[in-house]
């Protein structure tokens, strides 16, 4: 049972556009989420998060939405460059579990010129 | 400042040979974590370790054992490897706790074995 999903596993972007990466989740007793960036034969590498008593929250170019009510989330990346091409998780936690996480299988972003 | 480092950065193994992954990290963190990745899914959750002296298990728990020899070092141990152990494994740690709502995790470069 996939309790966090990335439906779309690429997502082509042109340069200089907006990057959009949804994420829905099941477990509406989730509070924490997470977005992870992951380069080729690198860990993952912490990108920007949001708790669940928040609608959004920005950090330069990133911005990730939550609607709760939908259960889905998304991440914004304005403008895209290059560098960004990567592969985006999300992932959510449950406060009091010692913050384990759930991570969704990953959308694999490709930034063209 | 290392951060979260991880050895070996590869590894095959035999069917039945054992090994252990040593991880440890410089940041002060209480929590500890072993994920591993499989094509096309998002990383598991093997093992675990709130805070020192205590370990529990994770979505994926079975053929594996853990050891959190202090606050800085977390190891896994396979003790009778299979091939679907063949995975990518992340180490990861966090400032944690229990009731931590915004705890953040912070990953290793991660360590590749394959199980022939």
């Amino acid at each position: 049972d996939q309790q966090v999903k990335q439906n779309s596993p690429s997502l082509s972007v042109q340069e200089g556009r907006i990057s959009i990466l949804n994420c829905d989740y099941t477990n509406s007793m989730f509070d924490y989420f997470l977005w992870y960036k992951k380069y080729p034969a690198e860990g993952p590498t912490f990108l920007i998060s949001i708790s669940s008593i928040k609608d959004k929250n920005e950090d330069g170019r990133f911005t990730v939405f939550l609607n709760k009510s939908a259960k889905h989330l998304s991440l914004h990346i304005v403008p895209s460059q290059p560098g960004d091409s990567a592969v985006y998780f999300c992932a959510a936690s449950l406060t009091g579990t010692a913050s384990k996480l759930t991570f969704g299988t990953g959308t694999r972003l490709q930034v063209t010129l | 400042n290392a951060g979260v480092t991880q050895t070996p950065k590869f590894q095959v193994l035999k069917t039945g040979q054992s090994m252990t992954l040593q991880c440890a990290q410089d940041m002060n963190h209480n929590s500890m974590y072993w994920y591993r990745q499989d094509p096309g899914m998002g990383l598991r959750l093997i093992y675990y370790s709130a805070s020192e002296g205590t370990t529990d298990k994770g979505e994926v728990p079975n053929g594996y054992n853990v050891s959190r020899l202090n606050k800085r070092e977390f190891s896994l141990r396979l003790e009778s490897a299979a091939p679907s152990q063949t995975s990518v494994y992340f180490c990861a740690s966090s400032t944690g706790g229990y009731l931590t709502t915004t705890d953040t995790q912070y990953f290793g470069p991660g360590t590749r074995l394959t199980v022939l």
